[in-house]
């Protein structure tokens, strides 16, 4: 089946610019994760859904980032007045719970957001 | 809150040699820890993972063994072939809210 996709998947914009990025998890998926991947470092995490369960918004660096997940499926994160630090790679996960050994995170291919 | 240390950042060996990476958290109460592998460009993939409950898992080549009164869990390559070549990262969580990676190692096998 179709895995985890995101769009767009590079993004460039200007320093203060407002920017969102789409995550489309697998079907089925309950659980959604967004990370921020910058240029040779480990995965941060940012937020996380699970069904209908308020967010874990901790790992948001700052309030000009936020991101809902409408119906359960797809998810947006927005990113407002865009800084020059926010350049990363934006990676978006989707797993499956419930189910026994439904650890598995599946990753879609990011995307790369570039503020200039 | 929960912090994954990775070692090395990167790692060279001659192909067919054994490759080990490590990681230790802070967070004794983390009882899942998975292995990802990213390969230049693409996307992290799971490779393996452990529960708290085992001390050992393998999988043909690869490895995972974890410590969980030292807090340290390894990530073990035998008989390394140049597609091995990737980033690898470990990660721990608790409750699977968050995952907390380590900053990656960088594997280099050289034909």
């Amino acid at each position: 089946g179709a895995g985890v996709s995101q769009s767009p998947s590079n993004k460039v914009t200007e320093k203060g610019k407002d920017v969102e990025l789409r995550c489309d998890p697998i079907s089925g998926h309950t659980a959604l994760y967004w990370y921020r991947q910058s240029l040779g470092q480990g995965l941060e995490f940012l937020i996380y859904f699970q069904g209908n369960s308020a967010p874990d918004k901790s790992g948001l660096p700052s309030d000009r980032f936020s991101a809902e997940r409408t119906g359960g499926s797809v998810s947006t994160l927005t990113i407002q007045r865009t800084q020059q630090e926010d350049s990363a790679v934006y990676l978006c996960a989707s797993r499956a719970t419930g189910a026994v050994g439904s650890y598995e995170q599946y990753f879609g291919p990011g995307t790369r957001l570039t503020v200039t | 809150g929960e912090n994954v240390e990775q070692h090395p950042s990167t790692l060279s060996v001659q192909e067919g040699d054994s490759a080990v990476i490590k990681c230790t958290y802070s967070d004794s109460a983390s009882n899942y820890f998975p292995w990802y592998k990213q390969e230049l460009g693409k996307r992290p993939q799971l490779i393996i993972d452990i529960r708290s409950n085992v001390g050992e898992k393998k999988d043909q080549r690869i490895a995972v063994t974890l410590n969980k009164t030292a807090k340290h869990f390894s990530l073990h390559i035998t008989e390394t072939q140049p597609e091995d070549s990737a980033v690898y990262f470990c990660a721990a969580t608790q409750n699977f809210n968050k995952f907390y990676f380590g900053s990656g190692t960088k594997l280099n096998v050289k034909p």
